[in-house]
């Protein structure tokens, strides 16, 4: 089977860095997503990784470790819009994009 | 550009009662079709996904069916609701092939079940 997990909440004020990360157990691995879910709306896309390393998109940055199967997701200077729930999401399948997702984590930005 | 819509948005239903949410793509052909469901403050799980017409898999045992009549159409149904049925459902696609590394999502369906 596959499983993800990332810790359930993480609070932060305004202006800091928020690291959110994930570990994963899969069948097959075809990279790591990102996701912001803001309350009552449906997940929009960050980032994704297929290979080790960082990939910067403006102030979110997602790290990948295959050989360690973690990942993080990387928030610098933290506005109040940023407070919302964050998904990652493996892909399983090579010809078949199958995403899975984790249980999130939810990010509290405070003044 | 290509969206996706599903609807309806809200739904309060008995138990018992039938159900059909329908989703449609606009703007690509021949997707990766999704249904996802979140139960409150919780994760997204995958229960059916479709690589063409007619073509359905699904991940968990449950009441709730999906069919493919068209490339683009996809419709979630159950034949009787049950009260742990209740939850967001999210439609989704994702492009075929390698470039489909980013899955869409719908607005979402709001299903209450009393």
């Amino acid at each position: 089977g596959q499983s993800l997990e990332q810790p359930s909440e993480v609070t932060a004020v305004e202006g800091a860095i928020v690291q959110i990360n994930c570990t994963y157990q899969t069948s097959g691995f075809y990279g790591l997503s990102w996701y912001q879910q803001h309350d009552g709306g449906a997940p929009t896309f960050l980032s994704y990784n297929a290979l080790d390393g960082l990939e910067e998109t403006g102030r979110f940055s997602s790290f990948l470790s295959r050989s360690d199967s973690y990942g993080y997701l990387l928030l610098q200077e933290l506005q109040m819009k940023d407070s919302a729930s964050y998904f990652c999401a493996v892909r399983e399948g090579g010809g078949f994009q199958k995403l899975v997702f984790g249980t999130g984590t939810r990010l509290l930005v405070s003044p | 550009s290509q969206t996706i819509h599903q609807w309806p948005a809200t739904l309060v239903q008995p138990v018992g009662s039938p159900l059909s949410l329908e989703c449609t793509v606009e703007g690509t052909s021949n997707p990766n079709l999704y249904w996802y469901r979140q139960a409150a403050g919780r994760g997204l799980q995958l229960l059916f996904y479709s690589v063409g017409i007619g073509q359905i898999s699904s991940e968990v045992p449950q009441n709730l069916s999906a069919s493919r009549p068209q490339d683009r159409q996809f419709i979630l149904s159950s034949k009787k609701l049950l009260l742990s049925d209740s939850g967001f459902y999210l439609c989704a696609w994702s492009a075929q092939g390698a470039s489909g590394n980013t899955i869409y999502f719908g607005e979402g369906s709001w299903l209450t079940v009393v």
